[in-house]
């Protein structure tokens, strides 16, 4: 069955370093997603992407945050310069449909001291 | 905006047993989709069942069996014949119907759901 996958599983870096996530999705799906989860928090959106752009995008992601698909593969997730409360798991999705249900990643624990 | 409820944060039943996770959710949307997602100790999010909110019919998939009451805003979870496979985090999610573009999921809480053998 076809997988999101998504690098590195855990990254710790020191805060006020940037930070890339890396995923790739589904390879015939056309939206894609990232969201986070705060130790023991619910699952947060951050940004939809579709069509080379932003769709929609949450509070949470601010200027410090930017998304890439540098190429017709990956799904990149960049922090400038992180915080400590940016710590938490990061999941990448993508979906075929608009509403037909995403297939998630298994998720990059992000961890700054 | 959206919220969604999970009132219950743990609930714990034996194997074989029928268990019902609640969900209500707050909008003024009308038209929208409503997911319950699974979340087992491997951390990966796994959807469980999709409803649309313009179908009367409540949704299923083999053990998992949905009952969605619109006009209470209601969403809950049936589960039937539980396995120790089941044992998980469940979260209930909203998504509105937008022109375009791609939409984000709003989840709830989580109920933490232990299938004792």
């Amino acid at each position: 069955e076809p997988e999101v996958t998504q690098t590195p599983s855990h990254q710790v870096t020191q805060m006020g370093q940037e930070v890339i996530l890396r995923c790739v999705p589904i390879s015939n799906h056309l939206y894609f997603y990232w969201y986070r989860q705060i130790l023991g928090q619910k699952v947060e959106f951050l940004v939809s992407f579709y069509n080379n752009e932003i769709s929609e995008k949450s509070e949470i992601f601010d200027d410090q945050f930017s998304v890439e698909r540098p190429d017709g593969s990956n799904f990149t997730l960049k922090i400038r310069s992180t915080k400590l409360e940016d710590s938490a798991m990061y999941f990448c999705a993508s979906s075929v449909q608009r509403y037909y249900g995403y297939t998630f990643g298994s998720g990059t624990r992000l961890t700054v001291v | 905006a959206q919220t969604v409820t999970q009132s219950q944060p743990e609930m714990s039943v034996q194997e074989a047993e029928t268990v019902t996770l609640s969900c209500t959710y707050d909008t003024s949307e009308n038209n929208y989709y409503l997911f319950w997602y699974k979340q087992p100790p491997s951390r990966q999010m796994i959807l469980v069942i999709r409803q649309e909110a313009y179908k009367q019919q409540n949704a299923t998939e083999n053990r998992f069996s949905v009952n969605f009451q619109k006009a209470a805003k209601s969403f809950s979870l049936k589960i039937s014949d539980s396995q120790l496979g089941d044992t998980a985090m469940y979260f209930c999610a909203f998504m509105k119907l937008s022109g375009g573009g791609a939409d984000g999921l709003t989840f709830g809480k989580g109920t933490h759901l232990i299938i004792q053998p």
